[in-house]
């Protein structure tokens, strides 16, 4: 089972928006809404922010958002803000392995 | 409040075998399913191996299939991972990770465990 593409960096000034792209197949991202998304600090276990493609956990904030078109899903944080400098990794249920696959992560500088 | 502990990391040599655990509190723990993600030094996270609530169902990734098996106690409110014929490439941060309430997604997460394989 392939990792989900991501980009491996993705950069922005506080107050911007950025969008994080995942790209998979007809048989993980294609296939399902079951595409997640996490933060993760250096040293620090992954944190939940989007579930099923657009849905954020109590607690998130609302400059999280998520989308899917065809294959790619989508993260976008708005008015970035220092502290969503992270590393972020999409993750998607696969029909083809019957579980999960995760993206190979995207590094957020905020500049 | 909810929380998942892992140990029984540590140092093994290639071949060699080790078992994880996962302590589970705050919650009805048989109600959900559970993960096991890795990370290994520098790279991003990896699937590994999943198992329903009443332990009916497991699934595992490719990689350690054959090599890791899952297993839970719900008397116990803890999580397993038996890994044997250990390579130095499952050298890694091991996670323990609660499935969400509505399904395919890790919501709870454990500070993780160190493997060693050297």
């Amino acid at each position: 089972q392939s990792a989900l593409t991501q980009p491996a960096s993705v950069s922005g000034s506080p107050g911007q928006s950025i969008t994080i792209s995942c790209t998979g197949t007809s048989s993980d991202v294609g296939a399902y809404n079951f595409v997640s998304w996490y933060q993760q600090y250096p040293g620090k276990a992954p944190k939940l922010v989007i579930f099923h493609v657009s849905n954020r956990p109590s607690g998130v904030s609302h400059r999280f958002s998520g989308s899917k078109s065809g294959n790619t899903a989508s993260l976008t944080i708005s008015g970035l803000q220092a502290e969503d400098e992270a590393h972020y990794y999409c993750n998607s249920y696969s029909a083809t392995s019957v579980q999960y696959v995760f993206g190979t992560g995207t590094k957020v500088t905020v500049l | 409040e909810v929380q998942l502990v892992e140990s029984g990391g540590g140092l093994v040599q290639p071949g060699g075998s080790l078992r994880l655990s996962c302590a589970a509190s705050g919650f009805t723990f048989g109600n959900y399913p559970m993960h096991w993600v890795r990370q290994a030094p520098g790279k991003g996270l990896e699937y590994i191996s999943s198992i329903l609530g009443d332990g009916s169902h497991t699934s595992y990734a490719t990689s350690v299939k054959g090599r890791f098996t899952i297993s839970r106690d719900n008397s116990k409110n803890t999580l397993y991972l038996q890994m044997g014929s250990l390579r130095v490439e499952d050298m890694a941060v091991y996670y323990c990770a609660r499935d969400l309430s509505t399904g395919f997604a890790f919501d709870v997460w454990g500070p993780g465990t160190q493997v060693t394989v050297s």
